[in-house]
């Protein structure tokens, strides 16, 4: 079952603009994770922010939690055309580390 | 990093085969590993989470019967999806991970399944 909504569903951007995708979920978590899927491939891992963190960078991605909300973003700054993919929230609820996922944003990014 | 395999990379059999699709964790043990089913634009729906020397705990609307999971050893997990029909033709992705849940999962490149 999907924990919950992403939006937007789709972005279109130009390289150069920053990029923000918004995950909201359901229940409560012990982490929340970021993966990217380029067409017809696996997940990359990108970030993991914990329940207690508020916020956590990696290069030109900046990750947000709010967990009174239930709500993360995702940035991309300065956005390159190899960034374009599909961007999945995940939330893992307890020690056994299942992942339940977003819907997803898919990003274009156009050179 | 860590690595996932996963094969093969694609099939297409006729309706009434079964299929068998391999997970392998490449360079780290797996007590667990977790099989994903992906219709286009859509995002990963959770099948089942596969244990090493137990038995799979599947999703609520997952057919056993249908698609068997066997975790033989800590490297190597397998779906087996019985008798498929067209129905059954989607992407398979599978992921592993450690122990511990404050870890990112590693994903093998998904298996795109094609019944005739």
């Amino acid at each position: 079952s999907q924990q919950g909504e992403e939006d937007p569903q789709a972005l279109s951007i130009q390289e150069g603009e920053n990029a923000t995708m918004n995950c909201s979920y359901k229940t409560s978590i012990n982490n929340l994770q970021w993966y990217r899927q380029n067409s017809g491939r696996g997940l990359v891992h990108l970030i993991l922010i914990r329940s207690n963190e508020r916020e956590k960078h990696s290069g030109r991605l900046r990750v947000t939690l709010d967990t009174s909300k239930k709500s993360s973003s995702l940035l991309i700054t300065a956005s390159r055309a190899a960034d374009t993919a599909s961007y999945f929230c995940a939330t893992v609820k307890n020690q056994g580390g299942k992942l339940i996922f977003g819907q997803g944003t898919e990003l274009s990014v156009k050179p | 990093g860590a690595v996932v395999s996963q094969h093969p990379s694609r099939v297409i059999c006729k309706s009434g085969t079964s299929v068998k699709i391999e997970c392998r964790s490449l360079d780290f043990q797996a007590t667990t590993m977790f099989w994903y089913r992906q219709f286009p634009k859509q995002s990963l729906m959770l099948m089942a989470t596969s244990n090493e020397g137990s038995k799979a705990t599947y999703e609520q609307g997952v057919e056993k019967d249908k698609f068997l999971i066997n975790h033989a050893s800590l490297t190597l997990s397998t779906l087996t999806v019985t008798s498929a029909h067209p129905e059954d033709s989607s992407f398979y992705i599978c992921s592993a991970g450690q122990s511990y849940s404050n870890q990112p999962q590693h994903f093998g490149d998904g298996t795109r399944l094609s019944i005739l």
